[in-house]
């Protein structure tokens, strides 16, 4: 499986747009790119997931290269309630299936 | 029900017991995984089911831990002869196929306290 690499930490405030970056340089051709958000005593939660360009729906917009070697997490307008941890995960069918996350990007977000 | 469940949702143990962990997937959801998580750390992959089969276990840490999974659906993660380091957040996750390709749903976790 690609190895992702993103930022350890991110402070915002309400209101801002936040972009989150995840690098990927290993990426296979048939690898998807996938984030989930997860706050403190939950499981994670599916945010969005993308091949190539860009994919949008109500909560975030993902964006992919051509080359395919990083992507970028946008969330609009964020709120105190966006307080969580974001992961990136890269794989395929043929990736072992083990769905494996990274650190994750702890997200801040302050009045 | 609509959603992943785990139980019991926490779970105090003595050192040298054993414990068992269930996951209740979404129905139809043929891809079951767990995973573990200590305080402020993030998911260690433990072991993923495709149906009733467990095509890798190369993450549970000892051979203390095993999972089975039974009829496609509810799965079972036993810890036998606990230790204090096993204390942990334990999740599980189901998804209708392959997780890399399609959404996965997680359940709120099974706390897992060893004193």
């Amino acid at each position: 499986l690609a190895k992702t690499t993103q930022p350890i930490s991110m402070d915002s405030y309400e209101g801002q747009e936040v972009n989150i970056t995840c690098s990927h340089n290993n990426i296979a051709t048939n690898d998807y790119i996938t984030w989930y958000q997860q706050f403190p005593s939950q499981g994670p939660r599916f945010i969005i997931q993308g091949y190539k360009t860009k994919v949008t729906n109500e909560v975030a917009s993902l964006f992919i290269p051509a080359d395919r070697k990083s992507s970028t997490l946008s969330l609009p307008r964020v709120s105190l309630s966006d307080t969580a941890v974001y992961y990136c995960l890269v794989g395929s069918t043929g990736g072992g299936n083990k769905l494996t996350f990274g650190t994750g990007t702890q997200l801040k977000v302050e009045l | 029900g609509a959603g992943v469940s785990q139980s019991p949702s926490n779970k105090v143990t003595e050192k040298g017991k054993d414990v068992e962990l269930r996951c209740d997937p979404i129905s139809g959801h043929t891809a079951l995984y767990w995973y573990r998580q200590s305080l402020g750390q993030g998911l260690e992959f433990l072991i993923y089911f495709q149906g009733n089969s467990a095509p890798d276990k190369s993450g549970l840490p000892s051979d203390r831990f095993s999972a089975e999974r039974t009829g496609g659906s509810v799965s079972t993660l036993t810890i036998q002869r606990t230790q204090q380091e096993d204390s942990a957040v334990y999740l599980c996750a189901s998804s209708l196929g392959p997780a890399e390709n399609t959404e996965a749903f997680f359940g709120q976790g099974t706390r897992l306290t060893v004193v």
